[in-house]
C-alpha cells in the first residue's frame, strides 16, 4: 500500500527554526509537494521537489532524498502566522497525489 | 470569479437526501479533483477529471458521482447522503500540461449529514 508519514503535532518558539519531516512509500514517484493549511481554510501550495536536494524559497526550504523516501520542510525565523498544518503529498506513478495526514505546527511567543 | 469557488460554504443535510456540491474554476485548468478531509486523515481523492467529458474514480468514490460537461465546472453529487459522508469537501484544479502539476484548492464545503 501507499503511505505518507508525518508527525501529528509540533511546537516551536517564535523566531526559531523548525524542521517537519515526511517519509513516504508510494508506487512510483513524480514529485513531492508541501502545502500549508490554516485552520478552517484551504490548503495552499508551498513547495515542490522532484530531484534530490534543497529548494529554498524565502523563509521556507524543502529537501528531498528519493533513495531514502524522505523529505523535510524547514521554516526559519518563525512567525505567529506560521501556526498552521503542513501537508506532505507525493505524486505517484498514476500522477495522483497521495497525502499525509498533516503536521499541526503550534508557535509559542 | 478569481481562482476556484465552491458552494455552498456549509450545509446540514438529513440522511437520505440528495445533495450537489458545486465547484467552478476560471483558470482554464484541464484537470479537476474532489477530495474529502477528515480529522486525523490525509486528503482523500473521491473523483477526478483530466479533461472536459471524462471522469475517473479516486480512492473513495462510493456514494458519490461527478460530471464534467465543460472546462470550468465540476459538480459532486451525493445521491443519498449517509452520516459517514459528514466531512469537509475540497475541490481543486490543475494544469497537468505545466512543468509542475500544482493543485489549487477552493475554500471548501463543510457538510454535516444527520
Amino acid at each position: 500500500g501507499q503511505n505518507i508519514d508525518q508527525p501529528t503535532e509540533m511546537t516551536a518558539t517564535e523566531g526559531a527554526i523548525v524542521q517537519i519531516n515526511c517519509t513516504y512509500q508510494t508506487s512510483g514517484f513524480n514529485g513531492l509537494f508541501w502545502y500549508q493549511q490554516h485552520a478552517g481554510e484551504a490548503p495552499t501550495f508551498l513547495s515542490y521537489n522532484v530531484l534530490d536536494g534543497l529548494e529554498e524559497k524565502g523563509r521556507f526550504s524543502s529537501f528531498l532524498s528519493r533513495s531514502k523516501g524522505y523529505s523535510y520542510l524547514l521554516l526559519k525565523e518563525l512567525q505567529m502566522k506560521d501556526s498552521a498544518s503542513y501537508l506532505c503529498a507525493v505524486m505517484d506513478s498514476n500522477y495522483q497525489l497521495i497525502w499525509g495526514a498533516g503536521t499541526k505546527l503550534i508557535i509559542k511567543p | 470569479i478569481a481562482g476556484i469557488t465552491q458552494a455552498p460554504t456549509s450545509q446540514i443535510l438529513a440522511a437520505g437526501r440528495r445533495m450537489t456540491l458545486r465547484c467552478t474554476q476560471d483558470m482554464r485548468h484541464n484537470a479537476m479533483y474532489w477530495y474529502r478531509q477528515d480529522l486525523g486523515l490525509g486528503l482523500r481523492l473521491i473523483h477526478y477529471s483530466n479533461t472536459a467529458g471524462t471522469t475517473g474514480k479516486g480512492e473513495v468514490p462510493d456514494g458519490y458521482s461527478v460530471s464534467r460537461a465543460n472546462t470550468d465546472d465540476f459538480p459532486l453529487t451525493l445521491a443519498s447522503a449517509v452520516p459517514s459522508q459528514t466531512s469537509v469537501y475540497f475541490c481543486a484544479s490543475s494544469d497537468t500540461r505545466s512543468s509542475v502539476d500544482t493543485q489549487y484548492f477552493g475554500p471548501g464545503t463543510r457538510l454535516t449529514v444527520l
